[in-house]
């Protein structure tokens, strides 16, 4: 099956500075790959996706880049501000009736 | 989006004891899933529930102890059978919307003492 890898585990930045975040994932055949952001003790919520016929995608602040001969995928944080403090889940899917695989998280802090 | 809630949203049991978590869903859904989350760690699906069929559970996770209904297409349960403290967790049900999109409820946090 698939796996995902997610660095770093941890991450922090002073507010302003930009946030990298890496996902590898092993399925070639994988071809969805969304972004999720987890704030403390809420639910995980959709923040940015990508499907594999792009190499990226921009919304304000946020971006994702996808490198497909790579297998690797990030997401570009700039501007950091403290609100953007959270749990950062990268995931992988085949689409269809395949469910994601998500990678172990990355705790982001941004210190004011 | 999907507006999705779950009752309860946090519990406390006593070990030996069951927990019986609900998920509803503004609307028809053919997949939903559960998750477990425990404390500072990712989100590890327990399993699928498609409505009129038996659920499908994921490595590690078995119908005896994590027993899912699936009555409608809006509606499901999880169980949490036989609580033990290492059933402490948060258990998130999810949905698909928009092909893919993935959905979560605000969870229910379990603690078993």
């Amino acid at each position: 099956g698939e796996n995902v890898e997610q660095h770093p585990s941890t991450l922090s930045v002073q507010e302003g500075d930009s946030a990298v975040i890496k996902c590898t994932y092993s399925d070639s055949a994988s071809n969805y790959f969304p972004w999720y952001k987890q704030e403390l003790g809420k639910r995980p919520q959709l923040i940015i996706d990508i499907r594999s016929n792009v190499g990226e995608k921009k919304d304000q602040r946020i971006a994702v880049t996808l490198n497909k001969t790579a297998k690797h995928f990030s997401l570009h944080i700039t501007e950091t501000q403290p609100e953007d403090s959270a749990v950062y889940f990268c995931a992988a899917s085949k689409g269809g009736s395949y469910i994601p695989t998500f990678g172990r998280g990355t705790s982001l802090v941004v210190h004011p | 989006s999907a507006v999705i809630s779950q009752k309860p949203s946090r519990d406390i049991c006593q070990r030996g004891t069951s927990l019986t978590i609900q998920c509803q869903v503004d609307s028809q859904v053919t997949m939903m899933f559960w998750y477990r989350q425990q404390p500072g760690q990712s989100l590890t699906l327990i399993a699928t529930a498609n409505q009129g069929s038996e659920a499908t559970y994921e490595s590690g996770f078995v119908i005896d102890k994590f027993p899912i209904s699936r009555p409608n297409l809006t509606f499901s349960t999880l169980t949490v059978s036989n609580l033990s403290p290492e059933d402490s967790s948060i258990y998130l049900c999810s949905v698909w919307r928009d092909q893919e999109t993935q959905y979560f409820g605000p969870g229910t946090r379990l603690l078993v003492l």
